[in-house]
């Protein structure tokens, strides 16, 4: 059974642009969250999707924004990007509706300079 | 305070010994705990998941809860050099918490032959 798929696995973008994550989950997972890892803040939560309405969000600001496709896989985007977005970006899948266990990509690094 | 404090570590220690990883947290609307192994440039991979006070084994693997102190841990019997990672707790509330999981700082864990 494959895992959680992300694309790309490493990004370069300059300050300013917006930038787009793709993260296919497990096959029969509907639920997928997303999740920002940096050395100073660790793993904090970004949003989380189910059946194409996000249903949960962490205290990130607007610039970060997700949906999610009736085929399940989901895409974020981060517009006008600033340094401090540089992180290592991960999806995971869950395969229920109510809180179960959570299976991780491999993760986007995106860099900003 | 942080919701969940997990003893940073780095802990060394020789193979074959075994490891005990401790996270304490203060809400009490955490139900649900894992326990997730990191490689560098890697995503979390799940190593042990549960909802309950007590103890949950798998192989080499012990996770165990205890709610009335807001203490869990994660053993590793005879550890061995490929279990040299980052280790992190991570805890979920369920209910309209959908998919967040609070994660701790993770400790970095080096077993030498």
């Amino acid at each position: 059974k494959a895992g959680v798929t992300q694309t790309p696995r490493y990004l370069i973008k300059t300050r300013g642009q917006q930038v787009t994550l793709s993260c296919s989950p497990i096959s029969g997972h509907r639920s997928v969250s997303w999740y920002q890892q940096t050395p100073g803040q660790g793993l904090q939560f970004l949003f989380e999707y189910f059946s194409e309405t996000q249903r949960n969000k962490g205290n990130f600001p607007g610039r970060f924004s997700g949906r999610q496709f009736s085929n399940s896989r989901s895409e974020m985007n981060v517009s006008t990007l600033e340094l401090g977005d540089s992180a290592l970006y991960l999806c995971a899948s869950s395969p229920k509706q109510g809180f179960t266990e959570a299976f991780f990509g491999q993760g986007t690094r995106l860099t900003v300079v | 305070q942080k919701e969940v404090e997990q003893d940073p570590g780095p802990l060394s220690v020789p193979e074959g010994a075994i490891v005990s990883l401790n996270c304490t947290y203060s809400n009490s609307a955490f139900q649900y705990f894992m326990w997730y192994r990191q490689y560098s440039r890697k995503g979390p991979e799940l190593l042990m998941y549960t909802y309950s006070s007590g103890n949950k084994e798998d192989g080499r693997f012990t996770a165990q809860v205890d709610k009335s102190s807001k203490y869990i841990s994660l053993f590793i019997r005879d550890s061995q050099p490929s279990d040299s990672a980052t280790y992190l707790c991570a805890m979920g509330a369920g209910g309209t918490s959908y998919g967040k999981l609070t994660f701790g700082q993770g400790t970095i864990l080096t077993v030498h032959p």
